[in-house]
């Protein structure tokens, strides 16, 4: 199993671009997420999904959203990039609830300038 | 607000040295544990958790981490670190209150392994 894929690895936007951070899981977890990781601040929250059909937000939501349309794929859009969305992105998988032990994928870095 | 503390940003140490990272939460309810460990240039992978039950926990690579409910922590440790150890530490928890919550990151500890 290939686990949790991301694409891109790197992404260097200007700011008012967009762009789609793609998440695949071959698991069969209901459980997906989108963390950003910024330097000395852990990972925040997203937005997360409990099913195919049913997205909401996280922690830090603004100026992303995400669609859930199958089991496998949970993709992350950015409208109007702004240099504060400069980040490593994560995405998550767990087959229960959050309580569970998420699975990650190996991250999107991407930079605003 | 329910959050997680890690006590330390950056932590050197020689090889065979032991090792304590502290974790502390802030909700005196029902919780679940994580360590997670992300090594350079890797993604994130899960080192032990905590769910119920006995509240010493081993891991994977010979790291163990005890769960204190009186001072809400839940500290790594390994009594010996190799230099293959250097990666940075993030202690994780998800609250269960009236509905349960989502995973909370601490703040992550970068660990440095001197050979």
């Amino acid at each position: 199993n290939a686990g949790v894929t991301q694409t891109p690895k790197f992404r260097i936007l200007k700011i008012g671009q967009s762009m789609t951070l793609q998440c695949t899981q071959d698991m069969n977890h209901n459980y997906m997420y989108w963390y950003r990781q910024d330097p000395g601040m852990g990972l925040k929250l997203i937005y997360y999904s409990v099913g195919a059909g049913i997205t909401d937000k996280g922690e830090v939501p603004n100026g992303y959203n995400v669609s859930r349309s199958t089991t496998e794929d949970f993709p992350l859009r950015l409208e109007l990039a702004a240099p504060s969305q400069t980040s490593v992105y994560f995405c998550a998988s767990s087959y229960r609830s959050p309580g569970a032990e998420q699975y990650f994928g190996p991250g999107t870095r991407l930079t605003v300038t | 607000a329910q959050s997680v503390s890690q006590h330390n940003h950056h932590v050197i140490l020689s090889e065979a040295a032991s090792l304590e990272l502290g974790c502390n939460y802030s909700y005196g309810g029902t919780v679940n544990l994580f360590w997670y460990v992300q090594y350079p240039g890797q993604h994130l992978q899960l080192l032990l958790k905590y769910f119920s039950g006995d509240p010493l926990v081993k891991g994977i690579k010979g790291f163990e981490a005890e769960f204190i409910k009186s001072k809400f922590s839940f500290n790594l440790r390994k009594p010996s670190v190799q230099w293959s150890d250097t990666a940075e530490y993030f202690c994780a928890v998800v609250y269960y209150g009236g509905s349960q919550g989502n995973l909370i990151f601490g703040k992550g500890t970068k660990l440095s392994v001197k050979p």
